[in-house]
């Protein structure tokens, strides 16, 4: 199974301030995937990176892979409350169909 | 419908009922995929469907666990003699392609056996 690390595992912090999350494996992916998740609903899509060194914003969010496709960031700007989440990255397993998910990261952005 | 739906939302089952649990994929996608995520973890990976086909259940638990997806659309996931440790959120996705790509899931069904 190729395992997905993410970091932190919780993270509170006050509107306007900037964070980075974390995605690390020993593993290497054709691709990553960042989700978003919220109480009681699905994970929610963000962004697929493909290419080492990629980075792609999405308004406030920045997202990284890394040059030898094992590690991903996700940085956000001005964290507002709508931000809270958690935060869930994934990449394609062997299987080319399934994801394997990391524990996520749980976000709470207070006024 | 515009999204995945799955019912019931909540499901408490005394330990030892059967549960079947409905998904309801975006019309005309080919891929659907069960997932479990237990209380503070990401989905696991439970068995996959390429229209009717079930091509991987290599992630379902045990034996108890059954899925199924008769004519390409609806699935059904039974868990049989559910156990305390069954207790999870159930998602449910569907995509367009026969590969992964984006994965539209669904609410999810929080199963709780008590």
């Amino acid at each position: 199974t190729q395992l997905l690390e993410q970091s932190p595992q919780f993270l509170s912090i006050q509107e306007g301030e900037n964070l980075t999350v974390y995605c690390n494996s020993s593993s290497v992916f054709s691709s990553l995937q960042w989700y978003r998740q919220e109480p009681g609903e699905g994970p929610v899509l963000l962004v697929t990176v493909v290419t080492g060194g990629e980075v792609k914003k999405l308004k406030r969010l920045t997202f990284q892979f890394g040059d030898a496709r094992k590690d991903s960031s996700l940085h956000i700007t001005a964290a507002q409350t709508g931000d809270t989440g958690l935060y869930l990255c994934a990449g394609l397993s062997n299987s080319g169909y399934a994801l394997n998910f990391g524990k996520g990261t749980s976000l709470l952005v207070t006024p | 419908g515009a999204g995945v739906s799955q019912s019931p939302r909540y499901k408490v089952a005394k330990r030892g009922q059967d549960v079947a649990l409905r998904c309801d994929p975006i019309s005309g996608h080919v891929s659907l995929f069960w997932y479990q995520q237990a209380l503070g973890q990401g989905p696991e990976f439970l068995t996959y469907f390429q229209n009717e086909a079930q091509l991987d259940k290599s992630g379902l638990p045990s034996d108890r666990f059954f899925a199924e997806r008769p004519e390409g659309s609806v699935s059904t996931l039974k868990i049989q003699r559910t156990q305390q440790e069954d207790s999870a959120v159930y998602l449910c996705a569907s995509s367009p392609r026969r590969i992964q790509g984006e994965a539209f899931f669904g609410q999810g069904t929080r199963l709780t056996v008590v």
